[in-house]
């Protein structure tokens, strides 16, 4: 089975701190997504990426950048974070075409006071 | 890429009935895949139908797609407890960004 994994399943941070968020996926896939998600407003795309080193903005990438280093990992990072961060992160995974099955982690629901 | 619209926005059933949960969207695709998300299990793939396929099953799962109304339905027969979640589709079309909606909030009362 995909395994995808994220680092924390709660965070508490400050207003202005620089936060990591970390993703990891067991089964070679090509592309990697980081979503947040919001009560009334479905699972908006912050960044994705295809490659590694390879990267673009979805939807939503203010106030957020990204990393990735090396395949299995896909990083998202709150360079400031504000109280408007405050969300459940998702981080997925699909093999490498288009139009294939993501596999989620289990989410990162972060606070920002 | 586009947003599915699901319909209905929330749905209560009792455990045994069956749920229908539909969704529009509104240009051609390539496929159209279903999603569920609980707390428990977090955000899960159910099932993907590709635009020349007009049906497809999974166990308790029946989905539909039409492509002339540009609709798409998913049957849960016999529905559970378990089964509360939402639900979500996600219709797609060369290219790797995946629009999910706010989704059908299913309660399946016990």
């Amino acid at each position: 089975d995909v395994k995808v994994t994220q680092s924390s399943r709660y965070l508490v941070k400050r207003t202005g701190e620089k936060v990591f968020l970390e993703c990891v996926q067991d089964m070679d896939h090509e592309n990697m997504f980081w979503y947040r998600q919001d009560p009334g407003l479905g699972l908006r795309l912050i960044y994705f990426s295809y490659d590694v080193k390879m990267k673009e903005k979805g939807d939503i990438p203010e106030g957020y950048s990204v990393s990735r280093e090396k395949k299995e990992r896909f990083s998202l990072i709150l360079e400031s974070a504000s109280t408007n961060q405050t969300s459940m992160y998702l981080c997925a995974s699909s093999p490498g075409r288009f139009q294939e099955t993501q596999y989620f982690g289990p989410g990162t629901r972060l606070l920002v006071l | 890429s586009q947003q599915g619209e699901e319909d209905p926005q929330a749905l209560s059933i009792q455990e045994g009935e069956n749920a229908t949960m539909n969704c529009s969207y509104k240009t051609s695709i390539n496929n159209l895949q279903w999603y569920r998300q609980n707390s428990g299990r977090g955000l899960v793939h159910l099932i993907l139908i590709r635009s020349n396929e007009r049906e497809k099953h999974s166990g308790r799962l029946r989905v539909t797609l039409d492509t002339s109304k540009k609709s798409s339905s998913l049957l849960i027969t016999a529905s559970r407890a378990a089964d509360t979640a939402s639900y979500f589709c996600v219709p797609t079309s060369g290219t790797y960004k995946y629009i999910f909606g706010t989704g059908t909030r299913l309660k399946v009362l016990a």
